[in-house]
Protein backbone atom coordinates (compact mmCIF):
# COMPACT_ATOMS: atom_id res chain seq x y z
CA UNK A 1 0.00 0.00 0.00
CA UNK A 2 0.72 3.84 -0.13
CA UNK A 3 3.18 5.29 2.65
CA UNK A 4 5.19 8.16 3.66
CA UNK A 5 8.32 8.49 5.33
CA UNK A 6 9.78 11.46 6.43
CA UNK A 7 12.73 11.80 8.67
CA UNK A 8 12.50 12.03 12.79
CA UNK A 9 12.96 15.09 14.67
CA UNK A 10 13.79 17.15 16.78
CA UNK A 11 15.27 19.29 14.26
CA UNK A 12 17.20 22.27 15.60
CA UNK A 13 18.26 25.40 13.89
CA UNK A 14 19.82 29.03 13.93
CA UNK A 15 17.40 31.62 13.11
CA UNK A 16 18.48 32.25 9.29
CA UNK A 17 19.81 28.54 9.14
CA UNK A 18 19.35 26.95 5.41
CA UNK A 19 16.57 23.85 6.24
CA UNK A 20 15.73 20.76 4.77
CA UNK A 21 13.40 18.05 5.98
CA UNK A 22 13.58 14.89 3.87
CA UNK A 23 10.03 13.29 2.80
CA UNK A 24 9.76 9.78 0.60
CA UNK A 25 7.05 8.03 -0.44
CA UNK A 26 5.84 4.74 -1.84
CA UNK A 27 2.40 4.84 -3.72
CA UNK A 28 0.93 3.34 -6.84
CA UNK A 29 -0.41 5.51 -9.19
CA UNK A 30 0.27 9.18 -9.83
CA UNK A 31 -0.48 10.87 -5.66
CA UNK A 32 -0.69 14.38 -5.17
CA UNK A 33 1.83 15.26 -2.52
CA UNK A 34 1.36 18.01 0.50
CA UNK A 35 3.24 19.99 2.98
CA UNK A 36 0.98 20.72 6.37
CA UNK A 37 2.41 22.89 9.70
CA UNK A 38 1.30 22.55 12.87
CA UNK A 39 2.07 25.78 14.97
CA UNK A 40 1.95 25.20 18.20
CA UNK A 41 -1.51 25.43 20.29
CA UNK A 42 -3.43 25.83 16.51
CA UNK A 43 -4.19 23.09 14.01
CA UNK A 44 -2.86 21.60 11.17
CA UNK A 45 -2.66 23.62 8.10
CA UNK A 46 -1.59 23.07 4.17
CA UNK A 47 1.66 24.62 3.41
CA UNK A 48 2.33 23.52 -0.53
CA UNK A 49 1.36 20.88 -2.68
CA UNK A 50 1.98 19.36 -5.60
CA UNK A 51 0.05 17.43 -7.55
CA UNK A 52 2.32 15.96 -10.42
CA UNK A 53 6.22 15.15 -11.27
CA UNK A 54 8.11 17.96 -11.26
CA UNK A 55 5.95 20.71 -9.85
CA UNK A 56 7.23 22.79 -7.06
CA UNK A 57 4.65 23.90 -4.33
CA UNK A 58 5.49 27.18 -2.46
CA UNK A 59 4.68 29.14 0.11
CA UNK A 60 6.05 31.74 2.69
CA UNK A 61 9.89 31.00 1.05
CA UNK A 62 9.57 27.10 2.09
CA UNK A 63 9.29 25.08 -1.61
CA UNK A 64 9.25 21.28 -1.80
CA UNK A 65 9.68 19.61 -5.63
CA UNK A 66 7.95 16.33 -6.60
CA UNK A 67 10.07 14.21 -8.11
CA UNK A 68 9.20 11.33 -9.18
CA UNK A 69 12.43 9.26 -10.40
CA UNK A 70 13.35 9.76 -6.26
CA UNK A 71 9.81 9.27 -5.31
CA UNK A 72 10.59 12.16 -2.93
CA UNK A 73 9.29 15.57 -1.95
CA UNK A 74 12.22 17.18 0.51
CA UNK A 75 10.80 20.75 2.16
CA UNK A 76 13.42 23.28 1.86
CA UNK A 77 13.48 27.16 3.15
CA UNK A 78 16.64 29.34 2.71
CA UNK A 79 16.76 31.18 5.72
CA UNK A 80 14.51 29.72 8.79
CA UNK A 81 12.76 32.15 11.40
CA UNK A 82 11.85 31.38 15.03
CA UNK A 83 8.66 31.59 14.09
CA UNK A 84 9.01 28.31 11.53
CA UNK A 85 9.03 26.42 15.09
CA UNK A 86 6.65 24.18 14.18
CA UNK A 87 5.93 20.85 13.36
CA UNK A 88 5.40 19.60 10.05
CA UNK A 89 3.58 16.78 8.05
CA UNK A 90 4.22 15.38 4.37
CA UNK A 91 1.80 13.25 3.17
CA UNK A 92 -0.05 12.06 0.29
CA UNK A 93 -3.42 11.75 -1.65
CA UNK A 94 -4.25 9.08 -4.17
CA UNK A 95 -6.93 7.50 -5.70
CA UNK A 96 -8.86 3.86 -3.89
CA UNK A 97 -12.25 2.74 -2.50
CA UNK A 98 -14.04 5.78 -4.48
CA UNK A 99 -12.56 8.85 -3.42
CA UNK A 100 -9.11 9.91 -2.70
CA UNK A 101 -7.39 8.51 0.58
CA UNK A 102 -4.77 10.70 2.21
CA UNK A 103 -2.10 8.92 4.37
CA UNK A 104 0.22 11.33 6.58
CA UNK A 105 4.28 11.16 7.77
CA UNK A 106 4.65 11.14 11.59
CA UNK A 107 5.99 14.57 11.34
CA UNK A 108 9.23 16.66 12.50
CA UNK A 109 9.37 18.86 14.79
CA UNK A 110 11.31 22.16 14.28
CA UNK A 111 13.05 24.57 16.40
CA UNK A 112 14.12 27.68 15.58
CA UNK A 113 16.58 29.59 18.36
CA UNK A 114 17.02 32.95 18.29
CA UNK B 1 -15.70 31.88 5.76
CA UNK B 2 -15.70 29.97 9.16
CA UNK B 3 -13.79 26.72 9.35
CA UNK B 4 -13.98 23.41 10.75
CA UNK B 5 -15.76 23.59 14.30
CA UNK B 6 -14.96 20.93 16.66
CA UNK B 7 -16.24 20.21 19.85
CA UNK B 8 -15.36 19.79 23.14
CA UNK B 9 -12.03 20.67 22.82
CA UNK B 10 -11.02 18.82 25.98
CA UNK B 11 -12.27 15.63 27.14
CA UNK B 12 -11.19 13.22 30.35
CA UNK B 13 -12.84 9.78 31.16
CA UNK B 14 -12.35 6.88 32.36
CA UNK B 15 -11.84 3.64 30.62
CA UNK B 16 -14.75 1.58 29.69
CA UNK B 17 -17.12 5.00 29.50
CA UNK B 18 -18.75 6.34 26.29
CA UNK B 19 -17.68 9.71 24.53
CA UNK B 20 -18.77 11.17 21.88
CA UNK B 21 -17.13 14.09 19.49
CA UNK B 22 -18.65 16.35 17.19
CA UNK B 23 -18.01 18.40 13.99
CA UNK B 24 -19.12 20.97 11.63
CA UNK B 25 -16.94 21.04 8.73
CA UNK B 26 -16.58 24.23 6.34
CA UNK B 27 -20.11 25.40 4.41
CA UNK B 28 -20.03 23.80 1.02
CA UNK B 29 -17.90 20.78 1.51
CA UNK B 30 -18.89 17.63 0.63
CA UNK B 31 -16.15 15.43 2.12
CA UNK B 32 -15.50 14.96 5.69
CA UNK B 33 -13.20 13.03 7.64
CA UNK B 34 -12.48 11.75 10.82
CA UNK B 35 -8.34 11.68 11.94
CA UNK B 36 -6.64 9.63 14.64
CA UNK B 37 -3.18 11.40 16.05
CA UNK B 38 -1.58 9.97 18.84
CA UNK B 39 1.15 11.57 20.56
CA UNK B 40 4.16 11.97 18.46
CA UNK B 41 2.36 10.51 15.06
CA UNK B 42 1.52 11.29 12.15
CA UNK B 43 -3.33 11.44 11.92
CA UNK B 44 -4.43 8.41 11.22
CA UNK B 45 -7.77 8.54 8.99
CA UNK B 46 -10.41 6.75 10.82
CA UNK B 47 -13.43 7.49 8.40
CA UNK B 48 -13.99 9.60 5.30
CA UNK B 49 -17.62 10.40 3.79
CA UNK B 50 -18.44 11.68 0.32
CA UNK B 51 -21.69 14.16 1.36
CA UNK B 52 -23.50 11.51 3.70
CA UNK B 53 -21.80 8.45 2.62
CA UNK B 54 -18.99 6.48 3.49
CA UNK B 55 -15.82 6.25 1.21
CA UNK B 56 -13.53 4.63 3.63
CA UNK B 57 -13.79 3.13 7.08
CA UNK B 58 -11.31 0.38 6.52
CA UNK B 59 -9.04 1.94 9.22
CA UNK B 60 -12.13 1.93 12.28
CA UNK B 61 -11.99 -0.16 15.06
CA UNK B 62 -15.92 -0.89 14.33
CA UNK B 63 -16.48 -2.99 17.26
CA UNK B 64 -16.11 0.20 19.26
CA UNK B 65 -15.85 3.54 17.07
CA UNK B 66 -18.94 4.94 15.10
CA UNK B 67 -19.50 7.50 13.10
CA UNK B 68 -22.02 9.19 11.19
CA UNK B 69 -23.02 12.39 8.90
CA UNK B 70 -26.79 13.09 8.28
CA UNK B 71 -27.94 15.21 6.11
CA UNK B 72 -24.69 15.28 4.81
CA UNK B 73 -23.54 18.46 6.75
CA UNK B 74 -22.23 18.15 10.86
CA UNK B 75 -21.19 14.82 11.99
CA UNK B 76 -21.27 13.04 15.20
CA UNK B 77 -17.85 10.34 16.18
CA UNK B 78 -18.35 7.88 19.29
CA UNK B 79 -15.86 5.80 21.30
CA UNK B 80 -18.23 2.69 23.53
CA UNK B 81 -16.27 1.55 25.49
CA UNK B 82 -13.14 3.26 25.59
CA UNK B 83 -9.97 1.95 26.19
CA UNK B 84 -6.84 3.34 27.36
CA UNK B 85 -5.47 3.26 23.50
CA UNK B 86 -7.88 5.46 22.72
CA UNK B 87 -6.08 8.35 24.47
CA UNK B 88 -5.50 10.73 20.98
CA UNK B 89 -6.68 13.77 19.34
CA UNK B 90 -9.57 13.60 17.44
CA UNK B 91 -9.28 15.54 14.10
CA UNK B 92 -12.25 16.61 11.79
CA UNK B 93 -10.76 18.41 8.47
CA UNK B 94 -13.12 18.95 5.27
CA UNK B 95 -12.33 19.28 1.90
CA UNK B 96 -14.65 20.22 -1.29
CA UNK B 97 -14.75 17.38 -3.85
CA UNK B 98 -13.67 18.02 -7.32
CA UNK B 99 -13.61 14.99 -8.44
CA UNK B 100 -10.51 14.80 -10.40
CA UNK B 101 -8.06 15.45 -7.71
CA UNK B 102 -7.43 15.33 -4.28
CA UNK B 103 -8.64 18.31 -2.89
CA UNK B 104 -7.19 20.67 0.02
CA UNK B 105 -8.24 19.51 3.60
CA UNK B 106 -8.81 22.11 5.87
CA UNK B 107 -8.71 21.10 9.81
CA UNK B 108 -10.36 22.06 12.78
CA UNK B 109 -8.64 22.67 15.79
CA UNK B 110 -9.23 18.52 17.18
CA UNK B 111 -10.66 17.45 20.55
CA UNK B 112 -7.79 16.10 22.81
CA UNK B 113 -9.29 12.66 24.64
CA UNK B 114 -7.62 11.34 27.98
CA UNK B 115 -8.95 7.91 29.03
CA UNK B 116 -7.95 6.90 32.41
Amino acid sequence: GNSVTQMEGPVTLSEEAFLTINCTYTATGYPSLFWYVQYPGEGLQLLLKATKADDKGSNKGFEATYRKETTSFHLEKGSVQVSDSAVYFCALSGSGGGGFKTIFGAGTRLFVKA
Amino acid sequence: EAGVAQSPRYKIIEKRQSVAFWCNPISGHATLYWYQQILGQGPKLLIQFQNNGVVDDSQLPKDRFSAERLKGVDSTLKIQPAKLEDSAVYLCASSRFSGRMPDTQYFGPGTRLTVL
